[in-house]
C-alpha cells in the first residue's frame, strides 16, 4: 500500500521557469514531510522539509507548500536551473516513528 | 568527507551466495537506518538502530536478512542465500537526536545484482 504518491514520473521545464512537483499522501498520522533530491549513482540528498503546523516553508529557490485537508504537498523551484535536473522524492513520517515513507519519485529535466 | 559512507558500492553475486554490506554513519549520529530501493520505486524502510540496539524491523526484512551495529558506530547488513529478487540498491542513512528528528542523511548506496 503506497502511502505517499508522486503521480508524475517525469517533468520537463525550461531553464528560468518554475518547476512544480506534486505529492499526495494517505496517512493522516504523517506530520512531517521532506523532499530529497537524487542524482544518478548517489544517495538521496535532503532538500527541504515542512512540519504539519505550517503550510509553507521557503529556502532560497525552493518552497514547499502543504495542504493538510487535501493531504497534498508541492515543491516549487523558481527559477529552475539545469543543475536541478535530478529525481525528486517526497517523503513523510509521523512523530515518534523512525521510518520515512517515500514516493516513487519524479524525474525533473530542466532544459537549457 | 564526513558524510555517510557505504562499502562496497557495487556487488554482483550468484544466487545462493551470502553477501555483507557495511555502512559508516556520520560520526556524531546515534541513529542508523537501512533502506532498499528497487527500480522505479522510492526507498523502502528495512530496519533502524539507536546506538547498538536494533529497535525496529520491517516485514520486508526476511529471516535471510540480518543487520548489526555492534559498537553503535558502523553497521553491517548481511543477506544469506541471495535470491534474484534481492537485486536492489541498499541505502544506509543516519540521523542525530539533537538535530531535526526526522532529517536522515543518506549514503551513496550499495547496488546488489544477483545473477
Amino acid at each position: 500500500d503506497q502511502q505517499v504518491k508522486q503521480n508524475s514520473p517525469s517533468l520537463s521545464v525550461q531553464e528560468g521557469r518554475i518547476s512544480i512537483l506534486n505529492c499526495d499522501y494517505t496517512n493522516s498520522m504523517f506530520d512531517y514531510f521532506l523532499w530529497y533530491k537524487k542524482y544518478p549513482a548517489e544517495g538521496p540528498t535532503f532538500l527541504i522539509s515542512i512540519s504539519s503546523i505550517k503550510d509553507k516553508n521557503e529556502d532560497g529557490r525552493f518552497t514547499v507548500f502543504l495542504n493538510k485537508s487535501a493531504k497534498h504537498l508541492s515543491l516549487h523551484i523558481v527559477p529552475s536551473q539545469p543543475g536541478d535536473s535530478a529525481v525528486y522524492f517526497c517523503a513523510a513520517i509521523s512523530t515518534g516513528a523512525n521510518n520515512l515513507f517515500f514516493g516513487t519519485g519524479t524525474r525533473l529535466t530542466v532544459i537549457p | 568527507d564526513t558524510g555517510v559512507s557505504q562499502d562496497p558500492r557495487h556487488k554482483i553475486t550468484k544466487r545462493g551466495q551470502n553477501v555483507t554490506f557495511r555502512c559508516d554513519p556520520i560520526s556524531e549520529h546515534n541513529r542508523l537506518y537501512w533502506y532498499r530501493q528497487t527500480l522505479g520505486q522510492g526507498p523502502e524502510f528495512l530496519t533502524y538502530f539507536q546506538n547498538e540496539a536494533q529497535l525496529e524491523k520491517s516485514r520486508l526484512l526476511s529471516d535471510r536478512f540480518s543487520a548489526e551495529r555492534p559498537k553503535g558506530s558502523f553497521s553491517t547488513l548481511e543477506i544469506q542465500r541471495t535470491e534474484q529478487g534481492d537485486s536492489a540498491m541498499y541505502l544506509c542513512a543516519s540521523s542525530s537526536t539533537s538535530g531535526w528528528d526526522n532529517e536522515q542523511f543518506f549514503g551513496p548506496g550499495t547496488r546488489l545484482t544477483v545473477l
